[in-house]
């Protein structure tokens, strides 16, 4: 089976950095995502890795690490329009399971002015 | 390109009523999937599929069905409503390729079951 651990709640001032962990444990593994779900909203994909090591991608940097079985989502000069849910995924490594994703239960991440 | 659209966008219905959630992408994305998202939890695979005509079951199938004929739709019925079934909907679609696979995920429908 595959489960996910990442905190449930995160606070962070406006132009601040945060980090949110995500621990995993699966079977199958073939890649970490990361998607944004503002309140209401659709999730939104962030980021991907496939390999161990940090993707960037504008003010947002994924890393991960494969022998601990960890990542996380990187969030440089917090603004307020982060504020958000964010949702670590594992994505099944085989293929005749369409490339699945299993969700992690999300971090509710507040930014304060 | 509109994506991935759903519909309705809100729906009520009386424990026993049946209804059809319908997902359409015009993305020509072989992978569709069927989540459910319960208030502050996150997302549970309902059904996925990997083309038309080939369907299979995700983590939570009970109560659901779904097929796919064509690329671009695959329809979600629920049978028999139970409250439990009270939840948001996403359908998503995604390329299916190995390396950076996204999933588009569309609006979502917000179903109350009483």
């Amino acid at each position: 089976g595959q489960s996910l651990e990442q905190p449930s709640e995160v606070t962070a001032v406006e132009g601040a950095i945060v980090q949110i962990n995500c621990t995993y444990q699966t079977s199958g593994f073939y890649g970490l995502s990361w998607y944004q779900q503002h309140d209401g909203g659709a999730p939104t994909f962030l980021s991907y890795n496939a390999l161990d090591g940090l993707e960037e991608t504008g003010r947002f940097s994924s890393f991960l690490s494969r022998s601990d079985s960890y990542g996380y989502l990187l969030l440089q000069e917090l603004q307020m329009k982060d504020s958000a849910s964010y949702f670590c995924a594992v994505r099944s490594r085989f293929y005749n399971q369409g490339g699945k994703l299993i969700f992690g239960q999300g971090t509710e991440l507040s930014v304060k002015p | 390109n509109a994506g991935v659209t759903q519909t309705p966008k809100f729906r009520i219905l009386k424990i026993g009523q049946s209804m059809t959630l319908q997902c359409t992408q015009d993305m020509n994305h072989n992978y569709m999937y069927w989540y459910r998202q319960d208030p502050g939890m996150g997302l549970k695979l309902i059904y996925y599929s990997v083309g038309a005509g080939i369907t299979d079951k995700g983590e939570v199938p009970n109560g659901y069905n779904v097929s796919r004929s064509t690329t671009e739709d695959f329809p979600l019925r629920l049978e028999l409503a139970a409250p439990s079934q009270t939840s948001v909907y996403f359908c998503a679609s995604s390329s299916g390729t190995h390396t950076k696979d996204t999933q588009y995920f569309g609006p979502g429908t917000r179903l109350t079951v009483l």
